[in-house]
C-alpha cells in the first residue's frame, strides 16, 4: 500500500468552476502537509503548506486538514485555464525532512 | 523565495555513457539538497538526500554506484548517472533545503532535467 494516495485523474473543468482536489495517507506520522503545482516539463513549485487540522486560506486556494481521517484536500475556486497543471501532495514527519508525494491529479481548466 | 537551478536542462546521450548533471542554490546556502525522479505520469521518487561534506543517503533500491552524488559546496550538487540505459530516460529533479529561510523550512525545488538515453 502507498503511503499516500491520490487520484491521477486527468481532471477537466470548465472556467469559473471549483476544483477539488484530495489525497489520502497511511502514515499518522506525517505533519505538514503541502500542495504543489507542477507546469509541464517543469519543476514543482508551493502553493499550500500546513501544519495542523483546519483550513487555510490563500486567495482562490483553500487547503484542509483532517488529521484524523488521514485526509487532505485543496480548493481552487474560479479555476482559470492558467491554473491547468499537475497538482501534486506531499506530506513529511517532520520540518525540512525528506517529502512523500502522491502521484499527482493532471487538471484542465477550459476557457 | 531561493532559487535552485539545473544544468542542464535537457540531455540526450548514447547507452553506456555517463551524464552529470548540476543543482545549484542561488544567492543561498543549502545544507542539504535531495534528488528526485521522476517517469511521464507518474510522481516525484526520492533518490537520495545529499549533505554537503558527507556521503549521500539513498533510498531503497537505488544504486549508488549508478547514481554517484556529490554535494562539495553550499551551493552545488551534482548527480552522474553512469553507463545510462533507456531505462534511466527520465526527469531529474533537484530541491534546496535552507533551514530557516521560510516560516515553514520549505524545500525549494529545481526546474528539472530531462534524460533521454538511446
Amino acid at each position: 500500500q502507498k503511503e499516500v494516495e491520490q487520484d491521477p485523474g486527468p481532471l477537466s473543468v470548465p472556467e469559473g468552476a471549483i476544483v477539488s482536489l484530495n489525497c489520502t495517507y497511511s502514515n499518522s506520522a506525517f505533519q505538514y502537509f503541502m500542495w504543489y503545482r507542477q507546469y509541464s516539463r517543469k519543476g514543482p513549485e508551493l502553493l499550500m503548506y500546513t501544519y495542523s487540522s483546519g483550513n487555510k486560506e490563500d486567495g482562490r486556494f483553500t487547503a484542509q486538514v483532517d488529521k484524523s481521517s488521514k485526509y487532505i484536500s485543496l480548493f481552487i475556486r474560479d479555476s482559470q485555464p492558467s491554473d491547468s497543471a499537475t497538482y501534486l501532495c506531499a506530506m513529511e514527519r517532520g520540518s525540512g525532512s525528506r517529502l512523500t508525494f502522491g502521484e499527482g491529479t493532471q487538471l484542465t481548466v477550459n476557457p | 523565495g531561493a532559487v535552485v537551478s539545473q544544468h542542464p536542462s535537457w540531455v540526450i546521450c548514447k547507452s553506456g555513457t555517463s551524464v552529470k548533471i548540476e543543482c545549484r542554490s542561488l544567492d543561498f546556502q543549502a545544507t542539504t539538497m535531495f534528488w528526485y525522479r521522476q517517469f511521464p505520469k507518474q510522481s516525484l521518487m526520492l533518490m537520495a538526500t545529499s549533505n554537503e561534506g558527507s556521503k549521500a543517503t539513498y533510498e531503497q533500491g537505488v544504486e549508488k554506484d549508478k547514481f554517484l552524488i556529490n554535494h562539495a559546496s553550499l551551493t552545488l550538487s551534482t548527480l552522474t548517472v553512469t553507463s545510462a540505459h533507456p531505462e534511466d530516460s527520465s526527469f531529474y529533479i533537484c530541491s534546496a533545503f535552507i533551514p530557516g529561510l521560510t516560516l515553514h523550512n520549505e524545500q525549494f525545488f529545481g526546474p528539472g532535467t530531462r534524460l533521454t538515453v538511446l
